[in-house]
C-alpha cells in the first residue's frame, strides 16, 4: 500500500517556465513533508519542507504548497533552470514517530528543455 | 548539516560473494538509516542503526542478509551477503534529520551483481 504517491514518472518543462511536481498521500497522521532532489550517481539532497500547520513554504525559486483536505502537496519551481533537471522525491513523516522514519514517493524525473 | 562519506561509490560483484559498504559521518549522530533504491523505484528503508544496540530491520529485510555494524556515533557499515543479481541496486546511508533540515544522505553505492 503506497502511502505517498507521485503519479507522474516524468515531466518536461521549458527553461524559464514553471515546473509543478505533485505528490499525494493517504495517511492523515503525516504532519511533516519534504522534497528531495537527486542527480544520477549522487545521494538525494534536501530541498524544502513544510509542516502540516502551514499551507505554503517558500525558499527562493522553490515553493511547496500543502492542501491537507485533499492530502496533496506540490512543489513549484519558478523559473525553471537546466540545473533543475533531476529526479524529485517527496517524503512524509509523523512527529510521533521517534524513529524519524520517512515514507517516500516513487519520484518524478524533471527534464528542463533549453 | 552533517557530511557523510560513503564507500565504495560503485562495485561489480560476483554472485554468492559479499560486499561491505561504509559510511563515515563528520559529526556524532544518534541514528543512521540504510536505504536501497532499486532501478526505477523509490527509496526503501532497509534498517535503522543505533549505536550500541542491534539494528532494527524493516519488513522484508533480515540481519543474515544485511548485517549492520554501528561501532560508534560516527560510523556504520552495511554488508550485502551472498549476493544475487536481484541485489543490484543503489544503497544509501543517511543520518537522523534535524527538523526543518531534512535527512542528509551519503552519495550512494551503486552495486551490480553478475
Amino acid at each position: 500500500d503506497q502511502q505517498v504517491k507521485q503519479n507522474s514518472p516524468s515531466l518536461s518543462v521549458q527553461e524559464g517556465r514553471i515546473s509543478i511536481l505533485n505528490c499525494d498521500y493517504t495517511n492523515s497522521m503525516f504532519d511533516y513533508f519534504l522534497w528531495y532532489k537527486k542527480y544520477p550517481a549522487e545521494g538525494p539532497t534536501f530541498l524544502i519542507s513544510i509542516s502540516s500547520i502551514k499551507d505554503k513554504n517558500e525558499d527562493g525559486r522553490f515553493t511547496v504548497f500543502l492542501n491537507k483536505s485533499a492530502k496533496h502537496l506540490s512543489l513549484h519551481i519558478v523559473p525553471s533552470q537546466p540545473g533543475d533537471s533531476a529526479v524529485y522525491f517527496c517524503a512524509a513523516s509523523w512527529s510521533l514517530d521517534s524513529n524519524y522514519q520517512l515514507i517516500w514517493g516513487a519520484g518524478t524525473k524533471l527534464i528542463i528543455k533549453p | 548539516s552533517a557530511v557523510i562519506s560513503q564507500k565504495p561509490s560503485r562495485d561489480i560483484c560476483q554472485r554468492g560473494t559479499s560486499l561491505t559498504i561504509q559510511c563515515q559521518v563528520d559529526s556524532q549522530v544518534t541514528m543512521m538509516f540504510w536505504y536501497r533504491q532499486q532501478p526505477g523505484q523509490s527509496l526503501t528503508l532497509i534498517a535503522t542503526a543505533n549505536q550500541g544496540s542491534e539494528a532494527t530491520y524493516e519488513s522484508g529485510f533480515v540481519i543474515d542478509k544485511f548485517p549492520i555494524s554501528r561501532p560508534n556515533l560516527t560510523f556504520s557499515t552495511l554488508t550485502v551477503s551472498n549476493m544475487s543479481p536481484e541485489d543490484s541496486s543503489i544503497y544509501l546511508c543517511s543520518v537522523v534529520p534535524v527538523r526543518g533540515g531534512g535527512y542528509t544522505f551519503g552519495s550512494g553505492t551503486r552495486l551490480t551483481v553478475v
